[in-house]
């Protein structure tokens, strides 16, 4: 159908509580990606799967970020404890299959606001 | 590590003039280096990779090699060109991106 698929596309928190977002990537397509973007700067990558396993999660900047794709097509990214900066819009992405010759096909963001 | 640099956080142009948005890498291996473009309220799309060597809506980008620069170029802006344009490089199973260009093209 249609793209990649974020939900949701806004949430606000508060500092201490738990958040889940959600990404939909394009049916057949074996990679996912989560990338975060902060004011000002570029997509800064955090981990991808590809199908259900986690093949580089180099990017999770602490224990309080964790994702899962259990059936190797939604994710799901978990953020515990959640601080003020960790304010930013997290992009998801698919793509057919491993390298990245091909393309990156990405969500339209979750914008995560800790009060 | 691998590192993207996009030294212009706005660059200015008039319609019709040409552009050059910058891009220099730092990465020991070989690479394989694109841009990305987000257009207003859009989301983020490829707009071309070094491999194909091709020209998407006028715009051309050469690796170079020597001096770790992968510009991209337009002959003619158009209005249509204003967004914000992201350098990324892959060495493999993940892209780094650079902190992103704003062109405006102005009349």
């Amino acid at each position: 159908g249609a793209g990649v698929s974020q939900t949701p596309s806004n949430k606000v928190t508060e500092k201490g509580k738990y958040v889940e977002l959600r990404c939909d990537p394009i049916s057949g397509h074996t990679a996912l990606y989560w990338y975060r973007q902060s004011l000002g700067q570029g997509p800064e990558f955090l981990i991808y799967f590809q199908g259900t396993g986690a093949a580089d999660d180099s990017g999770l900047p602490n224990d309080r970020f964790f994702a899962v794709r259990p059936e190797g097509s939604v994710s799901t990214l978990k953020i515990q404890r959640t601080e003020r900066g960790d304010s930013a819009v997290y992009l998801c992405a698919s793509s057919r299959g491993t390298g990245l010759t091909g393309e990156l096909f990405f969500g339209e963001g979750s914008r995560l606001t800790v009060l | 590590a691998q590192r993207v640099t996009q030294p212009e956080k706005l660059l200015s142009v008039f319609k019709g003039a040409p552009v050059e948005l910058k891009c220099n890498y730092s990465y020991s291996g070989s690479p394989e280096l694109f841009w990305y473009v987000q257009y207003s309220r859009q989301r983020l799309q490829l707009l071309l990779r070094h491999i194909s060597r091709e020209s998407i809506k006028g715009f051309t980008a050469d690796l170079n090699k020597g001096e770790t620069s992968f510009h991209l170029k337009k002959p003619f802006a158009q209005e249509e060109d204003s967004a914000m344009y992201y350098c990324a490089l892959s060495p493999g199973g993940k892209l780094t991106f650079g902190t992103g260009t704003r062109l405006q093209v102005t009349l």
